[in-house]
């Protein structure tokens, strides 16, 4: 079935640090790829996406390249801060899926002084 | 920027009891959502709703739930009596259009809890 897994947390990291959060998923038919995330007392915001193979979604120092021979769409920052604590969600729609996301379990994040 | 907007925030109610959540959408979108996380777990597709009738909705979404878009601006969740499992973050969240590629927004949850 489709599916999401995503490392465990929490992650905990000094600031300044490289941050990866791996992601991996498992789908029936072709995904469009998100990054959710969700500061503490806020709801899910969209941090980046990708709909096609190869291509890189980005926004606030976040990458995650979209690989189609690995199936994965790995969280990456150079230098994390304080205020990057947060919850982080891989998620996928499937082409044709009705606009369902299909979330992974989340990976919380410290990063710390 | 538009945002989605939940109330109550936070719920506690009597397992039995009959529970709204409600939620206004971004005000040009067409397509309306539910999801839940249990504490722990991952955050899960309840229903989808357009046009005034539900297009899909999961296993979990059973006889117990009901949605409705009473007018032109709220959309509700109805969970008609309350078990002990239904405690949970509740997302409402739209989007403009159907498209696997396009943005869904989320609100910011009510947490429910059946006691």
């Amino acid at each position: 079935g489709n599916s999401v897994t995503q490392m465990e947390g929490p992650v905990t990291l000094s600031e300044e640090a490289f941050l990866t959060i791996n992601c991996t998923y498992t789908a029936t038919g072709y995904p469009s790829l998100f990054w959710y995330v969700q500061y503490p007392g806020e709801g899910l915001q969209l941090l980046l996406k990708a709909t096609k193979a190869d291509d890189k979604g980005s926004n606030k120092g976040f990458e995650a390249t979209y690989r189609k021979e690995t199936t994965s769409f790995h969280l990456e920052k150079g230098s994390v801060q304080v205020s990057d604590s947060a919850v982080y969600f891989c998620a996928f729609i499937l082409t044709g899926g009705g606009n369902k996301l299909t979330f992974g379990t989340g990976t919380q994040l410290k990063v710390e002084l | 920027e538009p945002e989605v907007t939940q109330t109550p925030s936070h719920q506690v109610t009597q397992m039995g009891q009959e529970v709204i959540l409600r939620c206004v959408p971004i005000s040009n979108h067409l397509y309306f959502y539910w999801y839940r996380q249990i504490l722990g777990q991952k955050v899960e597709f309840l229903v989808s709703f357009y046009n005034n009738e539900i297009s899909e909705k999961s296993e979990i979404f059973d006889d117990q739930f009901s949605v409705e878009r009473p007018d032109g601006s709220n959309f509700t969740l109805k969970i008609r009596s309350t078990k002990l499992e239904d405690s949970a973050m509740y997302f409402c969240a739209s989007s403009a259009i159907l498209s696997s590629g396009n943005t869904i927004y989320f609100g910011e949850g009510s947490w429910l809890t059946v006691v």
